[in-house]
């Protein structure tokens, strides 16, 4: 009965790959998040989402991209990684404008 | 630009001592106010939230927090602390801005002494 869950919760890649994490939610929440962790714990947001508009922080790389396939998921992908894109990252969802529930972290580390 | 200070990195108490985290934050418009801990290898939890109304909003884990406009500031109280209060605690501002982004402070390290 997991709120927000991710996978996987562990990722170690090359330096160059693509890779992606997968985020669900079960609350019927209408607006979900990605947001990055980074080795000095400094959580930043990356994305908000939800069936009506993307709201992308201005900081984040393109190669960074969320995908929706329905209101329940909201997929990371992020392509040609890089060292500083290690990092854990956060899924959350809320419902606008109220308390975002956050999921469990997916701890990417990049080679 | 919104933006949340937590002056204090890291923070060592005694078990029963009482303990106060700061957060201060700037947001152009009437704030939400939110403190989530989070402990080793974990998500974020909500331990409390202030949108509107009584200035003092109580949470879980018998933690409290008072918002003070005049001052710009959320602290995190509690009365007794206990080991299992270790953690990291996070404050956060958000609020009815596009894609209802939080920001987040640096952070505060609890550690508690038997």
């Amino acid at each position: 009965d997991t709120a927000v869950s991710q996978t996987p919760k562990y990722l170690v890649t090359q330096m160059g790959n693509d890779k992606s994490i997968k985020c669900e939610q079960n609350l019927g929440h209408d607006t979900m998040y990605w947001y990055k962790q980074d080795s000095k714990k400094f959580l930043k947001i990356m994305f908000s989402y939800n069936n009506k508009e993307l709201i992308i922080n201005e900081t984040v790389p393109n190669r960074f991209s969320p995908k929706s396939p329905d209101k329940a998921h909201l997929n990371l992908h992020i392509n040609s990684l890089e060292l500083g894109d290690s990092a854990v990252y956060f899924c959350a969802s809320s419902w606008e404008p109220d308390t975002q529930y956050f999921g469990p972290g997916t701890r990417l580390t990049v080679l | 630009a919104q933006s949340v200070t937590q002056p204090d990195i890291h923070i060592t108490v005694s078990e029963g001592a009482s303990l106060e985290l700061r957060c201060n934050y700037s947001y152009g418009a009437t704030p939400y106010l939110f403190w989530y801990v989070q402990s080793p290898g974990q998500g974020l939890q909500l331990l409390l939230k202030y949108f509107s109304g009584d200035t003092l909003v109580q949470g879980i884990k018998g933690f409290e927090a008072e918002f003070k406009r005049s001052q710009s500031s959320f602290n995190l109280r509690k009365p007794s602390v206990h080991w299992s209060d270790a953690a990291e605690y996070f404050c956060a501002v958000g609020g009815r801005n596009a894609g209802n982004m939080l920001t987040f402070g640096g952070g505060t390290r609890l550690m508690v002494k038997p």
